[in-house]
């Protein structure tokens, strides 16, 4: 099974400042997906950022962006001008995307076998 | 509005009972997932379907049980067998090809 891990288990940064969250990842696979997920109080889980193993440039969302170095299976998340709502648990997403044969017998052929794995989470405090 | 449900918000469950969790999309997606959080141990894998009739089970799906007889439906059942249930539930769903996963609110399960 693949693992995700995130070493910083909390980190603080001052308003306006930039932060970098890591994640590393250890699979075999060559086909598959990064995400970044932001978890608030309201424990809603929210996409902030995604990366398609395949592509070689880092995708940005506004202030979010990322430094996805597929040979290190390194996959970092950069938040600049931090703002108060930015304060959350953030969690690093690992989704393949390989063909396998379905266990159900009213399936026939080959399904999509993309589950999604995740590490264990840096709780992010903005501190005004 | 298109989104995924889950139902209840709270549950509290008497040791030794089976209960079941929600979870109910409108979103037209293949893959659903079932995720139980604990305090810093991040998000685990209980059970995912890619497809109606057809589910495989994740890192930690001892103790857990589902069927999926409806796209939209993916219930999660928790059986006397699991010795530690009390936690966050998330159910999870994303369309067929991989993109990002759609969560539901969460399901936060107590065993009095």
């Amino acid at each position: 099974a693949q693992t995700v891990t995130q070493s910083q288990p909390e980190m603080s940064v001052q308003e306006a400042e930039t932060v970098t969250l890591s994640c590393t990842y250890d699979t075999s696979e060559n086909n598959y997906y990064l995400f970044w997920y932001k978890q608030p109080p309201s424990r809603q889980m929210i996409l902030v950022i995604r990366q398609e193993a395949y592509k070689q440039q880092n995708a940005t969302e506004n202030r979010f962006s990322v430094n996805f170095q597929k040979a290190a299976k390194s996959f970092s998340l950069k938040i600049s001008d931090s703002q108060l709502g930015d304060t959350a648990m953030y969690f690093c997403a690992f989704m393949k995307h390989v063909m396998t044969r379905s266990n159900s017998p009213s399936v026939i052929g080959d399904v999509n076998n993309n589950d999604m794995r995740f590490g264990a989470g840096t709780r992010l405090t903005v501190k005004p | 509005d298109g989104g995924i449900t889950q139902s209840p918000k709270y549950l509290f469950r008497k040791e030794g009972q089976n209960v079941t969790l929600s979870c109910e999309q409108n979103l037209n997606h293949d893959a659903m997932y079932w995720y139980r959080q604990d305090p810093g141990q991040g998000l685990r894998l209980i059970y995912y379907s890619q497809i109606v009739n057809d589910f495989q089970k994740g890192d930690i799906a001892e103790g857990y049980s589902v069927s999926r007889e409806k796209k939209e439906s993916f219930p999660l059942t928790v059986t006397s067998a699991q010795k530690n249930p009390t936690a966050f539930y998330l159910c999870a769903s994303s369309i067929m090809v991989a993109s990002e996963a759609f969560f539901g609110q969460g399901t936060r399960l107590t065993v009095v």
